[in-house]
């Protein structure tokens, strides 16, 4: 495999359910995010971690807990999710956190709150 | 704060015509980046085009090109001879210490 995977591509979920979003990446980044896309509205960053360690936390709420364990895996853990939690939500990575390297994004975990 | 702006939320353009995608910004910062990502219906985000802000020769790969005005912020996109796949939504972003990206631009390729 290469690049970057998510799973699930989909996920359904009860406002009381837990549930966690994986994102792995296979480019040897050390520079891992998270990204709320919703529709009409612009990709909002929500937590960046550099080298394993949380490094920016976009005044996202509580009930979204982000897991780094190591340079190629990311989570973001879900739970008590509300209605307008349903989004795409992207995990991407890239080489530094600064500057002019690219991210890489996955495909996305397309999530719906029942 | 910085900002980006794409006022065009939506464009269409002829197949193997040229198209430009407007983008603006708003820093105050000297050295920064900009890019072009292409998020197709398969939904996968992907870079076509980065610009480094010291850099006044603009960004060129293959058939899509920037226009950079680093005085009147902006950074527009160009796509030459539009092709099918080139169908997606087209996002403006910068980086500096932040990332901010742009609400983006739906691109139609009509045969």
């Amino acid at each position: 495999e290469t690049g970057v995977t998510q799973t699930p591509r989909h996920l359904v979920m009860g406002m009381t359910n837990k549930k966690s979003l994986k994102c792995e990446q296979h480019l040897g980044h050390n520079a891992m995010y998270w990204y709320k896309q919703s529709a009409k509205k612009p990709l909002e960053l929500m937590f960046v971690y550099s080298l394993e360690e949380r490094v920016e936390n976009n005044s996202v709420p509580s009930r979204f807990s982000p897991e780094c364990p190591n340079s190629s895996h990311l989570f973001l853990h879900l739970h008590t999710l509300q209605p307008e939690d349903s989004a795409l939500y992207l995990c991407a990575s890239s080489q530094g956190r600064w500057g002019g390297q690219p991210q890489h994004f996955g495909d996305g975990t397309r999530l719906s709150i029942l | 704060a910085q900002t980006v702006t794409q006022s065009q939320p939506e464009m269409s353009v002829q197949e193997a015509e040229t198209v430009t995608l407007s983008c603006t910004y708003d820093t105050s910062e000297s050295d920064y980046y900009l890019f072009w990502y292409k998020q197709p219906p398969s939904r996968q985000m992907i870079l076509v085009i980065r610009q480094e802000a010291y850099k006044q020769q603009n960004a060129t790969e293959n058939r899509f090109s920037v226009n950079f005005q680093k005085a009147a912020k902006s950074f527009s996109l160009k796509i030459s001879d539009s092709q099918l796949g080139d169908a997606a939504m087209y996002f403006c972003a910068y980086r500096d210490d932040k990332i901010i990206f742009g609400k983006g631009t739906r691109l139609h390729i009509l045969p």
